[in-house]
């Protein structure tokens, strides 16, 4: 089945405790990205991925790392996670890149930072 | 700045009728809009896209029109079933800019009562 899958679906962590969110998508696509929702904003970028070895900053970066070494995994570092990173965070890929291309979403991580 | 609004968090409609949910947006670089349902515990998908050559989309129940003048786009679900009942979020984005990143708005929910 085509899909994007991340894990963990919930994760409770502490002040300070480095994590990794990972992302996976068997689909081939290009297109990788990261977004956080968050009551009363809707979804903002916070990284995305172009391709291999290619990534770049979003709307929200800060306190956040990716990598992209692979093309299936486009995985979401927090080195020191801090309250305000508590949020539902969203993988994202496409086949292409473009705006045209439609986005899939993975089912969501939702992340407590105490 | 909310670039992409929905101004309607909630919206009720009854099985059978018309569901119109609406988006506003300011920046008037944004040429391609989508429409993305999300259920409770999962991402959001694809629903309906169109682009600012076109006034009208159309897709089995789903249509979207689009007024660029007013900068205003429009969700229709003719008819509406219970199983529209979901979070339905606007998105635009730029096809000139460089990330491909899709801004959201907030969000409505949508509830279709039998």
């Amino acid at each position: 089945e085509a899909q994007v899958t991340q894990n963990p679906r919930y994760l409770i962590t502490v002040t300070g405790k480095k994590l990794t969110v990972t992302c996976s998508q068997n689909m081939n696509h290009e297109y990788m990205s990261w977004y956080r929702q968050d009551p009363g904003l809707g979804l903002r970028q916070i990284y995305y991925s172009m391709n291999v070895e290619v990534t770049d900053k979003g709307d929200v970066p800060e306190g956040y790392k990716v990598s992209r070494k692979e093309k299936r995994n486009f995985p979401l570092i927090l080195e020191s996670p801090s309250p305000n990173q508590t949020s539902l965070y969203f993988c994202a890929s496409s086949l292409g890149v473009g705006v045209q291309e439609t986005q899939y979403f993975g089912p969501g991580t939702r992340l407590l930072v105490l | 700045d909310q670039q992409v609004k929905q101004n309607s968090p909630s919206l009720s409609v009854q099985e059978g009728r018309i569901s119109i949910l609406n988006c506003d947006y300011t920046n008037s670089m944004f040429d391609y809009f989508l429409w993305y349902k999300k259920y409770p515990a999962e991402g959001p998908t694809f629903l309906i896209s169109i682009s600012s050559i076109k006034d009208k989309n159309e897709d089995g129940r789903f249509t979207v029109f689009l007024n660029k003048s007013a900068k205003h786009l429009s969700l229709h679900i003719v008819p509406s079933q219970p199983g529209d009942s979901a979070v339905y979020f606007c998105a635009a984005s730029d096809s000139g800019g460089s990330n491909y990143k899709l801004t959201f708005g907030k969000g409505t929910l949508l509830t279709v009562n039998p």
